[in-house]
């Protein structure tokens, strides 16, 4: 069975940085590729960013380009997320999420249940 | 980048009625490669993580009720939930994954009438 925990989640000031993790098992982590979508309070799903499972190509939504970057560690099967320059707007629950095969041009198959980042002074 | 928008905002159906939702993107998300739409559908419960419902516009995931159907091609998509039961109430979102970034539409909240 898959599964994806994610950690990392505080509450942060803005401007400060922070590093989300993502553990997956369950799964061939390397053949995959990997997405963070956020969901800020009561609001709708945001696509962030995704890396491939082959080359491991990054792709960002214009809204983090420059203060996020995504990376994976496929020896340790886990998915990470940095993210500096944090601001208000950044405040949400970040799912960890699977694709279906080792290209980001495809549907998500598996979330993880979420860590919340909180960005207030 | 691709805006993918939703209606209605919201509906309300009695327990065993259809329902339908609309996606609507602002490009094709029609491939001429190979002549699939990447497009896929997402159901929300409170406090739960998305599930995938739909891909390639109308291809069910394994393990999803019969109930629930895709349809639409290029830039206009239904999602239809033939019957509806009170455990279908949630949260649906469309995605586009055919251009980065991919967006997801605003969602369409589904309750009991």
């Amino acid at each position: 069975e898959v599964q994806l925990v994610e950690s990392g989640g505080v509450l942060v000031q803005p401007g400060g940085s922070l590093r989300l993790s993502c553990a997956a098992s369950g799964l061939t982590f390397s053949s995959y590729a990997m997405t963070w979508v956020r969901q800020a309070p009561g609001k709708g799903l945001e696509w962030v960013s995704g890396i491939s499972g082959g080359d491991g190509s990054p792709y960002y939504t214009d809204s983090v380009k420059g203060r996020f970057t995504i990376s994976r560690d496929n020896s340790e099967s886990t998915l990470y997320l940095q993210m500096n320059s944090l601001r208000v707007e950044d405040t949400a629950v970040y799912y960890c999420a699977k694709a279906s095969s080792s290209s980001c041009y495809s549907r998500i198959d598996y979330w993880g249940q979420g860590t919340q980042v909180t960005v207030s002074s | 980048d691709i805006v993918m928008t939703q209606s209605p905002d919201s509906l309300a159906v009695s327990l065993g009625e259809r329902a339908t939702i609309n996606c609507k993107s602002s490009q094709s998300v029609l491939s001429s490669s190979n002549n699939k739409n990447y497009l896929a559908w997402y159901q929300q419960k409170p406090g739960q993580p998305p599930k995938l419902l739909i891909y390639w516009a109308s291809t069910r995931e394994s393990g999803v009720p019969d109930r629930f159907s895709g349809s639409g091609s290029g830039t206009d998509f239904t999602l239809t939930i033939s019957t509806l039961q009170a455990e279908d109430v949630a949260v649906y979102y469309c995605q586009q994954y055919y251009r980065p970034p991919f967006t997801f539409g605003p969602g369409t909240r589904v309750d009991i009438k």
